[in-house]
């Protein structure tokens, strides 16, 4: 079964830091992965998604993440955070037509 | 404004009681499902349809039963409330087979507590 992990339940940093957000998947096949972010007391948004080509996705806000196949790994990053950006971002990977499974999630904080 | 409306926003039970989660979407999706989200814990599938009067268990069906009468509806009844589903649920949705491209539409969310 697929799955996704995320190695930190909260990345607390500075206003205009740059910030990485980590997550590992588990497959040996076809992956096709997501973030998401979750605004407090909204629902969740989707920031980019991999599906295939450019290992480098851009997203909105900012935001990009790189696939690295053999690191298993899909981190979200941005080169300079604005306090605005404080959220939960979860990672996810497409388990079928109709299904993402998610990570357990990481909570940003940016510190003035 | 289109999108996936759920509501209520805020719900207080008391252990036992029975009571209906409404989701609605207005984008003629034909993917919907339910999720609930609990710290720590990411969110986790509850029911899914892929089309109006078909409906499927995702991982943590238990306690809850759903319905697709419409396109446009998904309702998410709680028989019979426990504090384990104390949790923020979560419904979204999806063009049929486009899960892929489009991603989910999520709902705002229904805080729900039991008591």
């Amino acid at each position: 079964a697929q799955s996704v992990t995320q190695l930190d339940s909260q990345v607390p940093v500075f206003e205009e830091a740059p910030v990485e957000l980590r997550c590992n998947y588990s497959s040996s096949v076809s992956v096709y992965l997501f973030w998401y972010v979750q605004y407090p007391n909204q629902g969740l948004q989707l920031l980019l998604k991999y599906l295939s080509g450019s290992t480098l996705v851009k997203g909105i806000n900012g935001f990009e993440a790189e696939f690295n196949k053999s690191q298993t790994s899909f981190h979200l990053r941005k080169p300079s955070v604005h306090i605005s950006d404080t959220a939960e971002y979860f990672c996810a990977v497409w388990d079928s037509s109709y299904k993402l499974i998610f990570g357990s999630g990481t909570r940003l904080l940016v510190r003035p | 404004n289109a999108g996936v409306t759920q509501t209520p926003k805020f719900q207080v039970l008391k252990t036992g009681q029975s009571m209906t989660l409404q989701c609605a979407q207005d984008m003629n999706h034909e993917y919907m499902s339910w999720y609930r989200q609990d710290p720590g814990m990411g969110l986790r599938l509850i029911h899914y349809s892929v089309g109006a009067g078909i409906t499927d268990q995702g991982e943590v069906p238990n306690g809850y039963n759903v319905s697709r009468s419409t396109t446009e509806d998904f309702p998410l009844r709680l028989l019979s409330a426990a504090p384990s589903q104390t949790s923020v649920y979560f419904c979204a949705s999806t063009p049929g087979g486009a899960l892929l491209n489009y991603g989910y539409t999520f709902g705002s969310g229904t805080r729900l507590t039991v008591v």
